[in-house]
Order: C-alpha cells, then structure tokens, then sequence
C-alpha cells in the first residue's frame, strides 16, 4: 500500500529565508506526485505535480519541488517565504495508472514569522 | 480553468436530520468526483470515489447508507448525511478529476456543525 509521511507537523520560518518542506513516500514504482496547499477553513489549492521527466518541477507562487527516486522523496522548496505563504501544506501521492486515488500525508503547517 | 464549488459553505442542522451538499465542476466535465473528510488540524480522509453515471465506491469504514452519494451529471456529484449526528460534523471536501491523469480540482469544502 502506498503511504506518505510528512516528518515535520510544524514549520516557523522568518519572512524572507528559504523553506524546505520534507516528503517522502512509499511505493512499489515511481508514483505521481502533488504539493497542495490549504489556507484556513479553505479547501485544496495545487502547487505542483511530478509525473515524469525532469525530477526539479516548478510550480505556482515561486515554489518548486525536486523528486529524488533513490530517497523516494519529493521535497517542497521556496527560496524566500512572504507572510502570505503561511498555511498547511500537504503532500500526496498516487499511482501512476491515471485513475487511482491520491493518498495525502498528515500535513505541515508552515508558520511565517516578521 | 478547473474550478470546482461547494455549496453550502457552511451549515448547521440538527441531530437527526438529513444535510446535502453539492459539488460542482464549473468549467470541466468530471468523471470522478472524490469525497473527503477532515478533521481538526488532520489530513483530508477518503470517503468515497464518485463515478457519473454509476454506484460511488465507498472507503473501508465509511457507512454507505449514512453517507449517500449521487453523482448524477458530469459537473455534480451530491452528497447527503442522513440522520446526522453530532459525531458526523466536519469539514467536507470534494475534489473532481479531468477524464485522464491524476490531477484533482478540490472545492473550498463545507463545514458541517451538528446540534
């Protein structure tokens, strides 16, 4: 079965440094990716996706995010945070068929200090 | 594009009665729609995968005959709590898939209270 874990429930970062959110997953095979992002009381917003080709995938809002097979990781990177950024993030997976479901990790939540 | 609605946005009912809420593609056809449960500062859990036009597929655990699901057309898939009970209220999320690939459209969910 495939799952996810997201290490880190919470993250403060001061506005303006980068920003590294961990995922790692595990599947048989090289599943589909995606980064959501959840303001308060709101639903899901997606950042970015990773289906194949090149592992470094660049997303909405300055994010990016780079695939590393042999650590069955996908990490989630912004170079400098805005204050606007603060919010849950979620990490999913599902398997590369094109009609399977996602399966979410429990999330972090990124808060943003001045 | 790929704008997906909820409505309402919040509702408050009493023990016992019956809630719906609609799910609307507002600018694709969704072959799939998806129902998503979340508690509290958790992550989003699976009800049920909705298929137009066909029985919604229901997660282990999740009661069926308490929470019906229709998917009736390609841009709404309703689903409605019976008898809700306290335990039921929640935010409920649903999301719509494109005919192929794995991306999902969430709405802005529901957030249900029950008295």
């Amino acid at each position: 079965a495939q799952s996810v874990t997201q290490p880190d429930i919470h993250i403060t970062v001061s506005e303006g440094a980068s920003l590294e959110l961990r995922c790692n997953y595990s599947y048989g095979a090289t599943p589909y990716l995606f980064w959501y992002v959840q303001s308060p009381g709101q639903g899901l917003q997606l950042l970015l996706k990773y289906f194949s080709g090149d592992t470094l995938v660049q997303g909405i809002k300055g994010f990016e995010a780079e695939f590393k097979r042999s650590q069955s990781s996908f990490n989630l990177r912004k170079p400098s945070v805005h204050w606007s950024d603060a919010a849950e993030y979620f990490c999913a997976v599902g398997a590369p068929t094109g009609y399977s479901t996602l399966t979410f990790g429990k999330g972090t939540m990124l808060l943003v200090s001045p | 594009g790929a704008v997906v609605s909820q409505h309402p946005s919040r509702v408050i009912c009493k023990s016992g009665t019956s809630v719906k809420i609609e799910c609307r593609s507002l600018d694709f056809q969704a072959t799939t729609m998806f129902w998503y449960r979340q508690f509290p500062k958790q992550s989003l859990m699976l009800m049920a995968t909705s298929n137009e036009g066909s029985k919604a597929t229901y997660e282990q655990g999740v009661e069926k005959d308490k929470f019906l699901i229709n998917h009736a057309s390609l841009t709404l898939s309703t689903l409605t709590v019976t008898s809700a009970h306290p335990e039921d209220s929640s935010f409920y999320i649903c999301s719509a898939r494109l005919d192929r690939g794995q991306e999902q459209y969430f709405g802005p969910g529901t957030r249900l209270t029950v008295t």
